[in-house]
């Protein structure tokens, strides 16, 4: 199985806040996560690997992630802005320099 | 820091015909360099990579690239294209010590017609 993300869609209002979950492939250690829209195009948000942050991309502080043990990722947006309606997407590599594969994405729309 | 640019927004051949998608880079040390595929609703999908081996890189679909150094360019090209090339293309280049932070490129559209 491929890397898989819930839920696929999401509707919020603006204030509120969203948590959106990633599983890797089964073995792969390193996880990140990107943001895409039509205005700015894919970027990155943040990249974990053994549980631990080792990258972080240029998002304000609303953006935060996580890694649990089973390598399995989480990443959490508080107090909803507009812009922040987005496809997100993660992927997962064996290890940071293998090259990643991506899961479908989570689209959010906030209102 | 790392970055990529495409040099077309959108390209347009005929189904058969070549495919020539460009991409130039910037780094400041010897880069890892990929082309990935988003086909409409649907995921990001690795085309093919290149790593310091060998300079022309073979991919899935019959896709390639070749890495120049002194050209700081990495196209992708394919010699006929299928309908089912359709999609968005993007020239992608990873970050120093980790191929887990990607740095996108702006995209290129790509429309196959009849």
């Amino acid at each position: 199985a491929g890397v898989t993300q819930s839920p696929t869609h999401l509707i919020k209002t603006r204030g509120q806040q969203v948590t959106l979950s990633c599983s890797p492939i089964s073995g792969h250690r390193s996880v990140s996560w990107y943001q895409q829209t039509p205005g700015q195009g894919l970027q990155f948000l943040f990249e974990y690997f053994s549980e631990t942050q080792r990258n972080k991309g240029n998002f304000p502080g609303r953006f935060s992630g996580r890694q649990f043990s089973n390598s399995r990722s989480e990443m959490n947006v508080s107090t909803l802005e507009l812009g922040d309606s987005a496809l997100y997407l993660c992927a997962s590599s064996l290890h940071r320099l293998n090259e990643q594969f991506f899961g479908p994405g989570t689209r959010l729309t906030v209102l | 820091a790392q970055s990529v640019t495409q040099l077309d927004s959108h390209v347009s051949v005929s189904e058969g015909t070549p495919v020539l998608l460009r991409c130039n880079y910037s780094s400041s040390y010897s880069p890892s360099l990929f082309w990935y595929v988003q086909h409409p609703n649907k995921g990001l999908q690795l085309l093919l990579k290149y790593t310091s081996a060998a300079t022309l890189v073979k991919g899935i679909n019959g896709f390639e690239a070749e890495f120049k150094k002194s050209e700081t360019s990495f196209h992708l090209t394919k010699p006929s294209a299928h309908m089912s090339d359709a999609a968005e293309y993007f020239c992608v280049v990873s970050d120093a010590g980790t191929a887990s932070k990607l740095t996108f490129g702006t995209g290129t559209r790509l429309q196959v017609t009849l």
